[in-house]
């Protein structure tokens, strides 16, 4: 089974600064999905940026980009120019292309406070 | 809004009980996902239905049961309720079984006293 581990419970910056968020996951699979979710107070789970794993350049959404290194397991995010909007759980996840027995796979969670 | 709809979006019921959680996908969809968020388990994949059929199942217990009618709405049914089952509860859909771009309804938050 796979697993994604979050290392940071909790992360507080300045508005229009650069945050990055750690994710690690560990599979055996080389064929696979990451994506980063947001999830503002409202509870609702919004993809921000997916990255798939054959795929050797990072993927950037506007402010958000990833740091993806395959060989580490690693896969990061990057918050560019922060907003006050941008305060929200975010979780890490991992799909097994094709979908697989475990669906989306969800680290534990950075909570991202930004403050004005 | 991403499409999915779930209902109720609050329930509260007692140990011991049943109820039923209803999810419609996006039009078009044909997989239903659903997750349970907990705070101590955190996310955690229940059961995954594509075109009506059971395609995947994950950490779902024998107490719960799902089904997707030929409408493609899936029901989510909870029973023999405990305290630790109040969650929040996601349903996702996506456009195909193997399609890994998901969108997440708002969740019934399940409140057991």
């Amino acid at each position: 089974a796979q697993t994604v581990t979050q290392s940071q419970p909790e992360m507080s910056v300045q508005e229009a600064e650069t945050v990055t968020l750690s994710c690690t996951y560990d599979t055996s699979e080389s064929n696979y999905y990451l994506f980063w979710y947001k999830q503002p107070p409202s509870r609702q789970m919004i993809l921000v940026i997916r990255q798939e794993a054959y795929k050797q350049q990072n993927a950037t959404e506007n402010r958000f980009s990833v740091n993806f290194q395959k060989a580490a397991k690693s896969f990061s995010l990057k918050i560019s120019d922060s907003q006050l909007g941008d305060t929200a759980m975010y979780f890490c996840a991992f799909m097994m292309k094709g979908g697989g027995a475990d669906g989306l796979t969800f680290g534990k969670g950075t909570h991202l406070i930004i403050q004005p | 809004d991403s499409g999915v709809t779930q209902t109720p979006k609050h329930l509260i019921t007692a140990t011991g009980q049943r109820v039923t959680l209803r999810c419609s996908p996006r039009s078009g969809d044909l997989s239903v996902y659903w997750y349970q968020q907990s705070l101590d388990q955190g996310l955690q994949f229940l059961i995954q239905y594509y075109n009506g059929e059971e395609r995947a199942k994950g950490n779902i217990l024998e107490r719960f049961s799902a089904q997707q009618f030929p409408d493609l709405h899936s029901e989510l049914n909870l029973s023999s309720l405990e305290l630790g089952d109040s969650a929040l509860y996601f349903c996702a859909s996506s456009e195909s079984a193997n399609n890994e771009k998901l969108f997440f309804g708002s969740g019934t938050q399940l409140s057991v006293l």
